[in-house]
């Protein structure tokens, strides 16, 4: 069973860094295909995709986000850390992590966690 | 303004069918498979269909999915009141060295 749930700062301050970690269950971040991507969704819109990384440790951005944002992974705990620089109120919302493996793409998500910029 | 298009909202009777597109570019839905997901209200999405026509398991055959040069489209028929949720397409899009997942902006299904 594919279980993951995103933890962090409810309330982060304008300029800050973001950090999300990611802590899932039922599958490995060493097996080949297996990625974990970031989605946030400002609240009342759509799904805005951040970026992924790969069991290779090949990591994929937002093009328009690439700058501010850097995703890790720690294979032995089962996480994966998602950072955001220089926060702005826009950037509030709830922001998820997703499972991707080689055959389907975000088949499994947290349940997501809100995080409010504000000073 | 989202890489891939769709209408904002779409309504139908229960039991009725409904459609729902999405349209793109060559460099994503021309050239990429399409999934689709399902949020509920305030619930986490969903995965739908993936591979432009394939369902997870434990998602009933009421849903569908097709693609067509750089549109794709969600079918749903039978729909219940439990249908009602705001539902996505997403692909890849870009080449190799720069390939980056977009979604669309979403359509809000009623079922009225």
């Amino acid at each position: 069973q594919i279980t993951l749930k995103e933890s962090g700062p409810t309330l982060v301050k304008p300029t800050q860094t973001l950090t999300l970690t990611c802590t899932f269950s039922g599958f490995s971040l060493s097996t080949t295909g297996v990625g974990v991507g970031w989605i946030r969704q400002p609240p009342g819109k759509a799904l805005e995709w951040l970026g992924i990384i790969y069991w290779d440790d090949d990591k994929r951005y937002s093009p328009s986000l690439k700058s501010r944002l850097t995703i890790t992974k720690d294979t032995s705990k089962n996480q994966v850390v998602l950072t955001m620089d220089n926060m702005d109120p826009v950037d509030t919302g709830t922001y998820y992590c997703a499972h991707r493996d080689t055959t389907m793409i975000f088949g499994y998500w947290g349940q997501g966690t809100l995080v409010s910029v504000s000073s | 303004q989202s890489v891939l298009t769709q209408p904002p909202s779409v309504s139908a009777a229960p039991r009725q069918k409904v459609t729902i597109s999405c349209s793109g570019s060559s460099s994503n839905i021309g050239s990429n498979y399409v999934s689709w997901y399902q949020q509920l209200p305030g619930a986490a999405p969903k995965l739908l269909i993936y591979d432009n026509n394939k369902r997870p398991s434990g998602i009933p055959d009421r849903f569908s999915g097709s693609k067509s040069g750089t549109s794709a489209t969600l079918g749903i028929t039978g729909l219940q009141t439990g249908d009602e949720a705001d539902y996505y397409c997403g692909a890849w899009d870009g080449s190799l060295s720069a390939r980056h997942w977009v979604f669309g902006g979403g359509t809000k299904l009623t079922v009225v």
